[in-house]
């Protein structure tokens, strides 16, 4: 079993319609949580991070993080055409003698149609 | 205009030569970290840096090497010995005392 797992998708939306990401994971002691975008051939841009659990917000995103349940999700309201990408959600523990290495899902590939 | 910035872009090789990947950040972040992004198969770690001369080998290292002589600056060197070395690589950075990292654009290597 995988730390981290996302489904690929494809998610395919219209416009307007509510979206929801979603990520599990096995490790207890992720306190880290982040959440990525990805357009096709670009690097990952860095879309909102959480160090609790919750619900945090900024414009039309909303990140919600449920330890008791290892889950973590992405909402987008009012999607749009241009929201189209991969987004990747990354998770981490306390840094132990120094080193931070996060753990990645694979990515769900995100299709918003006009 | 702070960023990290990889060049070239795309580049193309023949194999069996060795080729190597600039990565430069402006940020002041002292982590530096070299990752390989394939299609479905997620990112996979292949070196990192927390200071300068110093790195770790990532979960796959092998074909790969690394320098980070400046804090700016962590090239990342593509071996004739990397036996499936076509990928898109990612270059990340990251701050002293915080979990977010942030990626460079990318470069798309094509070994032919």
């Amino acid at each position: 079993q995988k730390e981290v797992e996302q489904d690929p998708g494809p998610l395919s939306v219209p416009e307007g319609a509510i979206v929801s990401l979603n990520c599990t994971y096995s490790n207890s002691a992720f306190q880290y949580f982040m959440w990525y975008r990805q357009y096709s051939r670009k690097g990952p841009e860095l879309l909102m991070y959480t160090y609790s659990s919750g619900n945090k917000e900024d414009g039309r995103f909303t990140a919600q993080v449920d330890k008791s349940s290892k889950y973590i999700s992405l909402f987008i309201r009012d999607s749009q055409p241009s929201d189209s990408a991969t987004y990747l959600c990354a998770m981490s523990s306390p840094a132990s003698g120094g080193s931070y290495i996060p753990t990645f899902g694979r990515g769900t590939s995100l299709i918003v149609h006009p | 205009d702070g960023g990290i910035t990889q060049s070239p872009k795309y580049l193309f090789r023949k194999e069996g030569q060795n080729v190597t990947l600039s990565c430069e950040q402006n940020l002041n972040h002292d982590a530096m970290y070299w990752y390989r992004q394939d299609p479905g198969q997620g990112l996979r770690l292949i070196y990192y840096s927390q200071i300068v001369n110093d790195f770790q080998k990532g979960d796959i290292a092998e074909g790969y090497s690394v320098s980070r002589e400046k804090k700016e600056s962590f090239p990342l060197t593509v071996t004739s010995a990397q036996k499936n070395p076509t990928a898109f690589y990612l270059c990340a950075s990251k701050r002293g005392g915080s979990y977010e990292q942030y990626f460079g654009p990318g470069t798309r290597l094509t070994v032919t």
